[in-house]
C-alpha cells in the first residue's frame, strides 16, 4: 500500500491568507487522489478528488489540488481562507487500497 | 437517508473485556470499511467489505474480528479490549471500493482503561 505524506501537521493561518497543504504518495503507477476535511464536530466528507484528466481539480468551498505525477504530489490550495476552514485535512491515495495522510489541522483567526 | 450510522458515541472500557461496533448505512453500497484515527497518524484500515459474505484485514486487523452477513451492517469487534485501542473508530461506506468517494460515519471514541 501507498505511504502517504503530509508535510505540515499545524498550520495558523490569517483570514484571508492563502493556504497551501502538501501531499506525497510513495510511487507511482495508476492512482486515485482525493483530499478529506473534517469540520470540528463533523463527519470526514470529500473536498476534491482526481481520478484522471485535467491535472488541477476543483472541489467544494473554493479548495483546488493540482496532481503532479513526476512529484508524487497532489497538492490543496486555497486563496482566501475563511474562519470556517478550520478543520483537519486529509489526503488519501487509492491504487489498490485507500491509504491516509496523518492529517493536517488548520486553524484560521479571525 | 441517514447514510452511516455508528453506536455507540463513545465508550469506556477495561482491559480484556470485549464489545461491537455497531455501523449501519443506508445507501445500499457494497463496500464498507473501518479506520481507526490516532493522533500524528491519519487513518488506518482496519478491515474492509466487498459486499455480504466477503470480509479482508486492512492494516491493522490484530484484536479486531468484523462480519457481513447483510448489505447494511458492518459490525466490529474486540475481542480483549486493549489500552493500545483507545482510538477513534471511522465506519465508511462507498458504492464501489477503489476509485470511488467513502462515506464516513460520526465516529465513536473508545477508551480502554
Amino acid at each position: 500500500a501507498q505511504s502517504v505524506s503530509q508535510h505540515n501537521h499545524h498550520v495558523i493561518l490569517s483570514e484571508a491568507a492563502s493556504l497551501e497543504l502538501g501531499c506525497n504518495y510513495s510511487y507511482g503507477g495508476t492512482v486515485n487522489l482525493f483530499w478529506y476535511v473534517q469540520y470540528p464536530g463533523q463527519h470526514l466528507q470529500l473536498l476534491l478528488k482526481y481520478f484522471s484528466g485535467d491535472p488541477l481539480v476543483k472541489g467544494i468551498k473554493g479548495f483546488e489540488a493540482e496532481f503532479i505525477k513526476s512529484k508524487f504530489s497532489f497538492n490543496l490550495r486555497k486563496p482566501s481562507v475563511q474562519w470556517s476552514d478550520t478543520a483537519e485535512y486529509f489526503c488519501a491515495v487509492d491504487d489498490y487500497k485507500l491509504s491516509f495522510g496523518a492529517g493536517t489541522t488548520v486553524t484560521v483567526r479571525a | 437517508n441517514a447514510g452511516v450510522t455508528q453506536t455507540p458515541k463513545f465508550q469506556v472500557l477495561k482491559t480484556g473485556q470485549s464489545m461491537t461496533l455497531q455501523c449501519a448505512q443506508d445507501m445500499n453500497h457494497e463496500y464498507m470499511s473501518w479506520y481507526r484515527q490516532d493522533p500524528g497518524m491519519g487513518l488506518r484500515l482496519i478491515h474492509y467489505s466487498v459486499g455480504a459474505g466477503i470480509t479482508d484485514q486492512g492494516e491493522v486487523p490484530n484484536g479486531y474480528n468484523v462480519s457481513r452477513s447483510t448489505t447494511e451492517d458492518f459490525p466490529l469487534r474486540l475481542l480483549s479490549a486493549a489500552p493500545s485501542q483507545t482510538s477513534v473508530y471511522f465506519c465508511a461506506s462507498s458504492p464501489s471500493g477503489q476509485g470511488s468517494e467513502q462515506y464516513f460515519g460520526p465516529g465513536t471514541r473508545l477508551t480502554v482503561t
